[in-house]
This record gives C-alpha cells, sequence and structure tokens, in this order.
C-alpha cells in the first residue's frame, strides 16, 4: 500500500499562516482529507475533496493538492489551533492510508 | 444527530480474540453511500486504518492485518462489530469507528466515535 509523510512538527506564531505537507507518490491523482486531533479528543474531520470544509470549519482552513504533495494552510492561526494533524487518502478506491501526523505548535 | 459508540473489552490476553462494537444512531448502516470503518491508534503514535464495510455488505481490509480481522454489521441493531484474532501487546490502542460519507465523488469520515482503549497484556 501507498504511503502518506508528514512533517512530525511544525511551529508557527500566533496570527500567522500555517502549512502542512503530505506527500505521496502521485498523491494529486488523489482525493486528501485532513483531519484535526487536539489531546484527548477523537479526530475531526476539517478538509475533504483537497479542499472542502465541513460545515462549521472556519475559512482560516484551506487545502491544496497537487504533484506529490497536498498541504493544509491554516490563515492567521490561533493558539487552539493546536494539535495533530493528519492527512489521509485512498489507496486504490479500497484501503484508506493516513500520513503520519503532524503536530503543530503555536507560539 | 449523527453518533457512533465503542464498545468492548478494556484488557484482553494476548493470542485472544478482541471483539468490538460500533453502535450508531441517526443514520442506518444499510443506508446507500454510507459505509462504517474501525481505525486504531496506538498511544503517542498516528492512525492506522483497519476496515470498512459498506451498506451492501461488501468489506475492505488493511492488507497487512487482514488475516487477522473480520468486520460484519447488524442492521437492525446498528451495530457494526470488528474482530481481531491472536492479539498481541502491539495491538495496544484506541480503536475508533467512523462513519464513511460518499458524496458522489469519495468516501471520507465525517463522523467519529469517542474511541475505545484495548490494553493487550498478560
Amino acid at each position: 500500500s501507498s504511503e502518506l509523510t508528514q512533517p512530525p512538527s511544525v511551529s508557527v506564531s500566533p496570527g500567522q499562516t500555517a502549512s502542512i505537507t503530505c506527500s505521496g507518490d502521485n498523491l494529486g491523482d488523489k482525493y486528501v482529507c485532513w483531519y484535526q486531533q487536539k489531546p484527548g479528543q477523537s479526530p475531526l474531520l476539517i478538509i475533504y475533496q483537497d479542499n472542502k470544509r465541513p460545515s462549521g470549519i472556519p475559512e482560516r482552513f484551506s487545502g491544496s493538492n497537487s504533484g506529490n504533495t497536498a498541504t493544509l494552510t491554516i490563515s492567521g492561526t490561533q493558539a487552539l489551533d493546536e494539535a495533530d494533524y493528519y492527512c489521509q487518502a485512498w489507496d486504490g478506491s479500497t484501503e484508506a492510508v493516513f500520513g503520519g501526523g503532524t503536530k503543530l505548535t503555536v507560539l | 444527530q449523527v453518533t457512533l459508540k465503542e464498545s468492548g473489552p478494556v484488557l484482553v490476553k494476548p493470542t485472544e480474540t478482541l471483539t468490538l462494537t460500533c453502535t450508531v444512531s441517526g443514520f442506518s448502516v444499510s443506508s446507500a453511500g454510507m459505509a462504517v470503518g474501525w481505525i486504531r491508534q496506538p498511544p503517542g503514535k498516528a492512525l492506522e486504518w483497519l476496515a470498512h464495510i459498506f451498506s451492501n455488505d461488501d468489506e475492505s481490509y488493511n492488507t497487512v492485518l487482514k488475516s487477522r480481522l473480520t468486520i460484519s454489521k447488524d442492521t437492525p441493531k446498528s451495530q457494526v462489530v470488528l474482530t481481531m484474532t491472536n492479539v498481541d501487546p502491539v495491538d495496544t490502542a484506541t480503536y475508533y469507528c467512523a462513519r464513511m460519507i460518499w458524496n458522489g465523488i469519495l468516501y471520507y469520515f465525517d463522523y467519529w466515535g469517542q474511541g475505545t482503549l484495548v490494553t493487550v497484556s498478560s
């Protein structure tokens, strides 16, 4: 099965833009979802189909996907955005693959 | 309101079989365009997809774990059951069930249960 690679950690200052990448072979040919997970909580879907936001997810969360890299962008990062973020795609049409996760620290 | 809740043993001995139940509400596990999946997360580690079952009973399994996993559903009870045979301490994890929804283009996990921590130890 395919692998998705994320940086273990990303740091950002409050109010700045955070970018979290997810890399995989020809990832741009697949759709990517992003999940946010805060300590002790279940994952929360924040982006699906590369760049779509579910109802209730703030506009500061956006996504893109091209070539071998998908990117989650958080504009105007807030302290409450500090969490682990996971990308996910489908290998073939039936196996879900998650990235290794990125810990976002808001300094 | 869509909810999912996992249930099962807190502690399992090595080599035993683990049985986990996901009880859902707010949707039917047999509704077209729906599926339910299981994902686990060892302490301090990443999410790992295990299996899912579609509304038409088609199943899909993690290739590496396939020989040890079985997923099934009981529509009248609104439950999806995952069994894992021959457990090992490395199977210690929080196990989540999640709803998958089809939007016409892809499936994605839109609602997750609270998770249940399973420890494998003698």
